[in-house]
């Protein structure tokens, strides 16, 4: 059962340009919404979160815009670099700390 | 701060043999999560320990996986006997308790293992 739909699988970027990656979800109860970032033979790492009573939040070339009402959020990368490259992984908080996570986006920066 | 270790970081099985992972959390860390990564997904959770009891393990095949927290500190993950399709990376990830406000879960490096 996948309680939290990530979409493209894939994704390649010009160095300078924007990336952004999007997230659905059905269940209402969650009520945490982080991006997590993993590179190869690492774990995953929060990179940004957001609560469902804010449409939006940034942190230096990361933004997350969250519509409650669609349920669904997205991950903008402004002036991607090719050390952006990685896999991006949104997940949402359930209750008692249950994280779920979307089926990830690899992301590629070219130079 | 020391982050979240796992050992080993390797390991080749073969098919109906058992196999042990090993995770020491961040240190004061009361929550404790073991997921499963196959190549290409999302982690899966597998069972959630909150201090030394089981908080969340419905995702766990139990049949054939195992874990404990006996102390509240370090947790073993052990499968028996392992199938072709538990090949993936094992994270252990901790995180801090708090009622009121969501905590980031700390990711160790993970166990990937690979049953032949």
């Amino acid at each position: 059962q996948q309680q939290v739909k990530q979409s493209p699988q894939s994704l390649i970027v010009q160095k300078g340009g924007i990336s952004i990656i999007n997230c659905a979800y059905e269940n209402t109860a969650f009520d945490y919404f982080p991006w997590y970032q993993q590179f190869p033979g690492k774990g995953p790492a929060l990179l940004i979160a957001i609560r469902p009573d804010v449409s939006e939040k940034k942190e230096g070339r990361f933004t997350i815009s969250f519509n409650k009402s669609a349920k669904q959020f997205s991950l903008h990368i402004m002036d991607s670099q090719p050390g952006d490259s990685a896999t991006y992984f949104c997940a949402a908080f359930q209750g008692a700390q249950k994280l779920v996570f979307g089926q990830g986006t690899r992301l590629t920066i070219n130079p | 701060e020391a982050g979240v270790a796992q050992s080993p970081r390797y390991k080749i099985i073969e098919k109906r043999q058992s196999v042990a992972f090993w995770c020491n959390p961040i240190s004061g860390h009361a929550t404790l999560y073991w997921y499963q990564q196959i190549l290409g997904q999302g982690p899966k959770l597998l069972i959630q320990f909150q201090n030394n009891g089981v908080v969340d393990d419905s995702q766990l095949p139990k049949d054939r996986f195992s874990a404990e927290r006996l102390k509240g500190v370090d947790s073993t993950l052990k499968i028996q006997p392992a199938k072709l399709e538990d090949s993936a990376v094992y994270l252990c990830a901790s995180s801090l308790v708090s009622t009121a406000v969501n905590t980031e879960a700390f990711f160790g490096q993970g166990t990937r293992l690979t049953v032949v």
